[in-house]
């Protein structure tokens, strides 16, 4: 079964430093991969998504993730962290490539916290 | 920007009672999604659902809950006889043919 594993479910950076948010995957081929965060209290906003194409995908706010089939991998990276990324983000897949499901399913998530 | 819209964003309700969640996918979406959260814990799949019909459900959704999609927009989660461990954040996504999940910002259901 496809599964995500997002190492560390608290990280903190300090303001300015860099974000890396790790995230590997589980799946007999590879699904379609993408971060959400969600802010205190608020519901989930798509911050990138990976389906096809470029490796290296870039999102909103700053952030971009790379595809690595061979480390079966889709980190999410910042280079300089802003207090207003303190949020909680999970990486979720879409194992299948066809069908009338497609769910996604969902990492632990992992707590960004963001030191002045 | 088009948007998912659930309501209530609050509900309370006593042990035992039926509850209906609502949602309002984005109109030319195909696919349907139900996931809850409980607090502290990951995003879940409930249920999901293509052509007027539940394409998949997970093992959480048991006989207590059912969807509906009544009128062409609206898209419903009800649950039978709400439980202690019904109490979570409730998410309704829509999906069109691309990989676009959208959410709403979800139903905190508590039950007491």
């Amino acid at each position: 079964a496809q599964s995500v594993t997002q190492l560390g479910s608290h990280v903190s950076v300090s303001e300015g430093a860099l974000v890396l948010l790790r995230c590997n995957y589980s799946s007999s081929v590879p699904p379609y991969l993408f971060w959400y965060v969600q802010y205190p209290n608020q519901g989930l906003q798509l911050l990138l998504k990976y389906t096809t194409g470029a490796t290296l995908v870039k999102g909103i706010n700053g952030f971009e993730a790379e595809f690595k089939k061979s480390e079966t991998s889709f980190h999410l990276t910042k280079p300089s962290a802003h207090m207003s990324d303190a949020a909680e983000y999970f990486c979720a897949v879409s194992p299948l490539r066809g069908g009338a499901t497609n769910k996604l399913i969902f990492g632990t998530g992992t707590l960004l916290a963001v030191q002045p | 920007e088009p948007e998912v819209t659930q309501t209530p964003s609050h509900q309370v309700t006593q042990m035992g009672q039926e509850v209906i969640l609502r949602c309002v996918p984005i109109s030319n979406h195909l696919y349907f999604y139900w996931y809850r959260q409980i607090l502290g814990q990951k995003v879940e799949f409930l249920v999901s659902f293509y052509n007027n019909e539940i394409s998949e459900k997970s093992e959480i959704f048991d006989d207590q809950f059912s969807v509906e999609r009544p009128d062409g927009s609206n898209f419903t989660l009800k649950i039978r006889s709400t439980k202690l461990e019904d109490s979570a954040m409730y998410f309704c996504a829509s999906r069109g043919r691309s990989y676009g999940y959208t959410f709403g910002s979800g139903t905190r259901l508590t039950v007491v």
